[in-house]
């Protein structure tokens, strides 16, 4: 059964901060994993995608990385603004079985301060 | 292109109730998932629809059930409500299982049993 955990629970930063967000997973045996924001209240967006053979992947002033053997991913935000708060969710569906069910962590919230 | 759907937005009911929401998927995709996600908790994997069948089921009682029909779109009914069925309902939508291009999710549905 996998197990995903995000570190921390909150994170308040000044705008402008550089940040990382961790999440770590028992099971290694992983098809990809996925990285969403999620507003309060509202559904996932989904932000990046790294697939199993993958190391890290990029989209404007996010980088996320993935370490498969160590059951790592982080996700790094350059240059924070306010419109970053939101909660900060990873899912890694394992490679078995025939739907890529998403076990998610509880998710990190960041609230970016002015 | 329009992305995933879902509705209601909110709905109000009982405990003992029966309801059903509705999801429609992003065009182009084929399967539809469903998670429960309490407050201030990661979703939790209902179960998921390919081919109108269901694909994999998480640890949900059967007062759970669902549908997809033949356009993609799928219906989660729930039997006999508990108070503890108050939650964030979101459908997600993926093409196969959703591992290539991941899965894509609504904006939820807000269920409130009293």
């Amino acid at each position: 059964k996998q197990e995903v955990t995000q570190i921390p629970a909150a994170l308040s930063v000044p705008e402008g901060e550089n940040l990382v967000l961790n999440c770590s997973f028992t099971d290694s045996a992983i098809y990809n994993l996925q990285w969403f924001r999620q507003d309060p209240g509202k559904g996932l967006t989904s932000l990046l995608l790294i697939q199993s053979s993958q190391r890290e992947q990029t989209s404007g002033r996010l980088n996320a990385s993935l370490d498969k053997s160590s059951g790592r991913s982080t996700l790094y935000i350059a240059a924070s603004q306010p419109g970053d708060s939101a909660t900060y969710l990873c899912a890694a569906p394992l490679s078995s079985g025939s739907a890529r069910q998403l076990t998610f962590g509880s998710g990190t919230q960041l609230t970016v301060l002015p | 292109d329009a992305g995933v759907t879902q509705s209601p937005t909110h709905l109000i009911k009982t405990r003992g109730q029966q309801v059903t929401l509705r999801c429609s998927p992003k065009s182009g995709h084929d399967t539809v998932s469903w998670y429960q996600q309490a407050l201030g908790q990661g979703p939790q994997f209902i179960f998921q629809y390919y081919e109108e069948e269901e694909r994999q089921r998480g640890n949900f009682p059967d007062r759970f059930s669902g549908h997809q029909f033949p356009n993609y779109s799928s219906e989660l009914n729930v039997n006999a409500l508990l108070l503890g069925d108050s939650a964030l309902y979101l459908c997600a939508s993926s093409l196969g299982t959703g591992g290539v291009i991941g899965q894509f999710f609504g904006p939820g549905t807000r269920l409130t049993v009293l």
